[in-house]
């Protein structure tokens, strides 16, 4: 069945260091793929999302690329704020719309 | 202009009581979605409508029991609570079609706790 291989937190990180966290995805097909992200006592909200191969999605200085040849869909911002510590969400969308949710990557920034 | 809303914030109840959780979204969408997420913060749908319709029933226990009275509502009870019934509920939406048309949005949790 569908799955999601998230990259294992914690993750700790200084004010403006490069952040990678990695996802692959089995699936079929070709879904699209998102990145949500939950904030400390909040509920999840949409950070960005690609709908097909090659596809770029972008927000608040996040990116990630759909790569269909790796099944991958990692996130990364070039430089992470204190307030980005939240957990990180990656979710392919199956059949009957529904999302498949990784197990979540806790991030840390610190001043 | 809340966009999907969940009420109660905090649930606590004992074990064998029934609660209920309610939804409501001012979106238009077509589809709302129940979602669990435990202590580990792994979430995992329970529940999806659409239309009113049920359209997605994990396996989840038949103590659950979503009723969507009508498009904008999508509400869960729960019988004789059990311990391991403690965590985070998500409410969620999203359209059926449109530039949005695969984007959920969730409300912002309802937090139970049984003991």
């Amino acid at each position: 069945g569908d799955s999601v291989t998230q990259m294992e937190g914690p993750v700790t990180l200084s004010e403006e260091a490069f952040l990678t966290i990695n996802c692959t995805y089995t699936a079929t097909g070709y879904p699209s793929l998102f990145w949500y992200v939950q904030y400390p006592g909040e509920g999840l909200q949409l950070l960005l999302k690609a709908t097909k191969a090659d596809d770029k999605g972008s927000n608040k200085g996040f990116e990630a690329t759909y790569r269909k040849e790796t099944t991958s869909f990692h996130l990364e911002k070039g430089s992470v704020q204190v307030s980005d510590s939240a957990v990180y969400f990656c979710a392919p969308l199956r059949k009957r719309r529904q999302l498949t949710f990784g197990s979540g990557t806790q991030l840390t920034v610190l001043p | 202009d809340t966009a999907v809303s969940q009420t109660p914030k905090y649930l606590v109840t004992q074990m064998g009581n029934d609660k209920s959780i309610k939804c409501e979204q001012n979106l238009g969408h077509d589809t709302m979605y129940w979602y669990k997420q435990d202590s580990k913060k792994f979430l995992k749908i329970m529940f999806s409508y659409n239309n009113k319709e049920l359209i997605i029933n994990e396996t989840v226990p038949n103590r659950f029991s979503p009723k969507s009275p009508d498009k904008a509502h999508l509400n869960l009870h729960i019988n004789s609570l059990e311990l391991g019934d403690s965590a985070v509920y998500f409410c969620a939406s999203s359209p059926l079609s449109g530039s949005g048309g695969k984007t959920q949005y969730f409300g912002p949790g309802t937090r139970l706790l049984v003991l």
